[in-house]
Formats: C-alpha cells, sequence, structure tokens
C-alpha cells in the first residue's frame, strides 16, 4: 500500500520562529489533507490540498503532486501551535503519516 | 449537533470483556468513517458507512471487531473480548460526501485495556 512519511519527527521552536513541515508519499494520491491534533486529542482540518498552494493566517501548505510531497509552513510560531500535524493522502481510504510533534516554547 | 460527538470519553476494560463505543456524527453527514490511533502513530483506517451500509470494512483489524450504523445516523463499534492490543484512540468522523476535505473527527474515545 501507498506509504506517508513524515519529518521532522520532532520539532522544538521558540515562540516567534518559522517551520517546515514535509510529507511524502509514494504513490498517486487522489487527496491530501493536513491535520492538527492538538493535546486534547482533537483532530483539526488545516487544509484540503491535493495540489497547489493555500494560506490561511500564518499557516501556508504547498502540495508538488508530480514530485510526490507536500510542505507545511507555520510563520511566527505560537504556543498555541503545539501539537502534532498529520498529513493524510486518498487512495481507496484516508491514510495518515506518523505525525510531527512541535513544540513551541514560550 | 454542532459537532461529532463520542462516548465514552474514556474506557477502561478488563482483558476478555467486551465494549461499545458510540459515535453521534454531524446531522445530515452521510459518511461516517472509524479509525484506530495506536500511542504516537497516525490514525489508522478502520470502516466506512454511507448511511447505513458499511461500504469498507477493510481496516477491522479481526473478526472481534464489528461496527453498525443501524439508521444512517448513530454508529457503534463494538470490540468483542478485548486484548491487550485493542488499548488506543478510536476516533470517528464524519463528512456530507465521501469527499475527505469536509471530514470532522470527534475527540475519540480512549481505551485501556487491563
Amino acid at each position: 500500500g501507498i506509504q506517508v512519511e513524515q519529518s521532522p519527527p520532532d520539532l522544538i521552536l521558540q515562540e516567534g520562529a518559522n517551520s517546515t513541515l514535509r510529507c511524502n508519499f509514494s504513490d498517486s494520491v487522489n487527496n491530501l489533507q493536513w491535520f492538527h491534533q492538538n493535546p486534547w486529542g482533537q483532530l483539526i482540518n488545516l487544509f484540503y490540498i491535493p495540489s497547489g498552494t493555500k494560506q490561511n493566517g500564518r499557516l501556508s501548505a504547498t502540495t508538488v503532486a508530480t514530485e510526490r510531497y507536500s510542505l507545511l509552513y507555520i510563520s511566527s510560531s505560537q504556543t498555541t501551535d503545539s501539537g502534532v500535524y498529520f498529513c493524510a493522502v486518498e487512495v481507496n481510504d484516508m491514510r495518515f503519516g506518523a505525525g510531527t510533534r512541535l513544540t513551541v516554547k514560550p | 449537533g454542532a459537532g461529532v460527538s463520542q462516548s465514552p470519553r474514556y474506557k477502561v476494560a478488563k482483558r476478555g470483556q467486551d465494549v461499545a463505543l458510540r459515535c453521534d456524527p454531524i446531522s445530515g453527514h452521510v459518511s461516517l468513517f472509524w479509525y484506530q490511533q495506536a500511542l504516537g502513530q497516525g490514525p489508522e483506517f478502520l470502516t466506512y458507512f454511507q448511511n447505513e451500509a458499511q461500504l469498507d470494512k477493510s481496516g477491522l483489524p479481526s473478526d472481534r471487531f464489528f461496527a453498525e450504523r443501524p439508521e444512517g445516523s448513530v454508529s457503534t463499534l463494538k470490540i468483542q473480548r478485548t486484548q491487550q492490543e485493542d488499548s488506543a484512540v478510536y476516533l470517528c468522523a464524519s463528512s456530507l460526501e465521501r469527499a475527505f476535505y469536509g471530514y470532522t473527527f470527534g475527540s475519540g474515545t480512549r481505551l485501556t485495556v487491563v
């Protein structure tokens, strides 16, 4: 089946710093989505981005489907950005990567 | 309701006990999904319903796992004869249709088998 790899697995930032999270996938996909799982376990949809670039406030994402990767950019990070960021791709069902655990320190 | 509601929030079961986990999706959402999330891992697909029809159950790990959605709204995931490896967070998501940009996840049920 399709492999979804996220990097880095862990990331510690100082408040105000910028970061880039990466998602590689091993085959063509129908859709791709980024989620944030907060410390209470709630999964929040950030972007639906099968291709191209989208921005929402301090967050933006780019997917290059032909090269099978997606990037999530976080600018001017805040402590509330802490949690796990998941990339999920759809083939026949939605497959998640193992996530990037982000800790933003004040 | 306004969101996807799951209950109970936490469940501790003795090994061998049967458990039932409930998901109440957003009103009007046709599609409903169950995922299993082990500690430190991403969610793993279990099963998918469109209304009351279970269209995909390829992710259910064994025949001890059973899911139903008899009236096309509330769904129950049942695990029989629980084992320690069943300990995980069970997440439910719903969407208007199987176009997962519209997924909304519940807060999950954390199952601990002792």
